[in-house]
């Protein structure tokens, strides 16, 4: 079955850049039609889209962040990867990456970065 | 900056039926924005429930159902049941980028 799980720091401090990684089963981010894309969701508010990668490599970013995020993959650790520059507090959120093949179809857990000095 | 909305609040009773409804700030919600919807109980990560327009996942109950009505796409729940009572999110599709609705809290009374 497909799984994933993000995994990162759980707190970090303003102008730090954050790392997260989403570690997957059940699929390779090799398979056409395939991706991964990252949602975060900051306490008590709605969800936003992030950004989100395709099997062939395409990448595709939120308008709003694209300047801030990078995607990247790594399909022989069935790994995607996000970084996010410049962190302020309002980036505290919860944090999901999630498979992409019939729609955002299979979600991580998530995982809570706090942006504080 | 493109806005996706949704009803911020819904009540329903038990057996009742609903349908919540997502619109464009670009105009008209057509299966081309590949509407999804999402359901969200308190502590939980998002479950996926419909993907372009009105396709189930195997797991969505038949209760639940997707559509386009009028300009917006819409999630229809018919006979619905207490532990459908949660936050429900759609999301649309830009050409590239995905835009989330600012979600709709369903009260099941």
């Amino acid at each position: 079955q497909i799984t994933l799980k993000e995994s990162g720091p759980t707190l970090v401090k303003p102008t730090q850049t954050l790392t997260l990684t989403c570690t997957f089963s059940g699929f390779s981010l090799s398979t056409s039609g395939v991706g991964v894309g990252w949602i975060r969701q900051p306490p008590g508010k709605a969800l936003e889209w992030l950004a989100l990668i395709y099997w062939d490599d395409d990448k595709r970013y939120s308008p709003s962040l694209k300047s801030r995020l990078t995607i990247t993959k790594d399909t022989s650790k069935n790994q995607v990867v996000l970084i996010m520059t410049n962190m302020d507090p309002v980036d505290t959120a919860t944090y999901y990456c999630a498979h992409k093949k019939s729609g955002l179809d299979y979600w991580g857990q998530g995982t809570l970065v706090t942006v504080s000095s | 900056q493109t806005v996706v909305t949704q009803e911020p609040s819904l009540t329903v009773s038990p057996g009742g039926t609903v349908t919540l409804t997502c619109a464009s700030s670009t105009g008209a919600v057509t299966s081309g924005y590949y509407p999804n919807w999402f359901q969200q109980k308190p502590g939980q990560a998002p479950r996926a429930l419909i993907y372009s327009t009105s396709n189930k996942h195997s797991w969505t109950p038949a209760r639940f159902s997707g559509s386009l009505l009028g300009a917006k796409a819409a999630l229809t729940l018919s006979g619905v049941q207490p532990e459908d009572e949660a936050e429900y999110y759609c999301l649309l599709y830009y050409g590239g980028a995905w835009v989330f609705g600012g979600g709709t809290k369903l009260t099941v009374l």
